[in-house]
């Protein structure tokens, strides 16, 4: 089984809200990411997580939070974002050391 | 600097008419090519792996090949459900354990 499951699908939300997108995997992997992609544009790398602790953030506004509860669950806390945070936000796992990432199908995030 | 250059931006190509996608990349030591294909609005779809130069990986009308400096992923036959955004993207053990270097994607369109 090679599934990431992301919640929820689609989110609207103002930029006063607080809200989470929500992701996981049983593939027993070790390492997560989040990813935000715009329009036409790559998947941009945001956080990663490898057995459980934050090992990369590339310079992301402290608005978005990730949390690892566990080695199968992976959160984002958005907080006062802003209309140009609106995009696809994906999550992806894979084994560590990482070779092939799995991406879930994503979250559409608007922001108003 | 790593780098991944994938051409050309966009394929338009008629059912039954075989082409090929190029993914060039620049990185201080390869630990792995990958190839996704993405769906409007839905996560990159694994693919293929490539680890070294010479090797080549199948999958229905997909054959991705790999040398030194860029790879192919040839389409042979293709239908209109092989229209897609294919992505290319490299690990490099020079770079952040985890991060992938993505292409900005080839658009196919396939026209019955």
């Amino acid at each position: 089984d090679t599934e990431v499951t992301q919640t929820p699908k689609h989110l609207v939300m103002g930029m006063t809200n607080k809200k989470s997108l929500k992701c996981e995997q049983h593939m027993g992997h070790r390492a997560m990411y989040w990813y935000k992609q715009k329009a036409k544009k790559p998947p941009e790398l945001m956080f990663v997580y490898s057995y459980e602790k934050l090992s990369i953030n590339e310079s992301v506004p402290s608005r978005f939070s990730p949390e690892c509860p566990n080695s199968s669950l992976l959160n984002l806390h958005l907080h006062a974002l802003q209309p140009e945070d609106s995009a696809l936000y994906l999550c992806a796992s894979s084994q560590d050391p990482p070779n092939e990432q799995y991406f879930g199908p994503g979250t559409r995030l608007t922001v108003t | 600097e790593d780098q991944v250059t994938q051409s050309p931006e966009a394929l338009r190509l008629q059912e039954g008419e075989s082409s090929s996608l190029n993914c060039s990349y620049t990185v201080s030591g390869l630990r792995g090519l990958f190839w996704y294909r993405q769906d409007p609005g839905k996560g990159p779809e694994f693919l293929f792996t490539l680890y070294s130069a010479g090797e080549e990986k199948e999958k229905e009308r997909l054959k991705a090949t790999l040398t030194k400096k860029e790879s192919f992923l040839h389409i042979t036959a293709p239908k209109p459900e092989d229209s897609a955004t294919y992505l290319c993207a490299v690990g490099s053990y020079g770079g952040s354990q985890g991060n992938l270097i993505f292409g900005k994607g080839t658009k196919l369109s396939v026209k019955p």
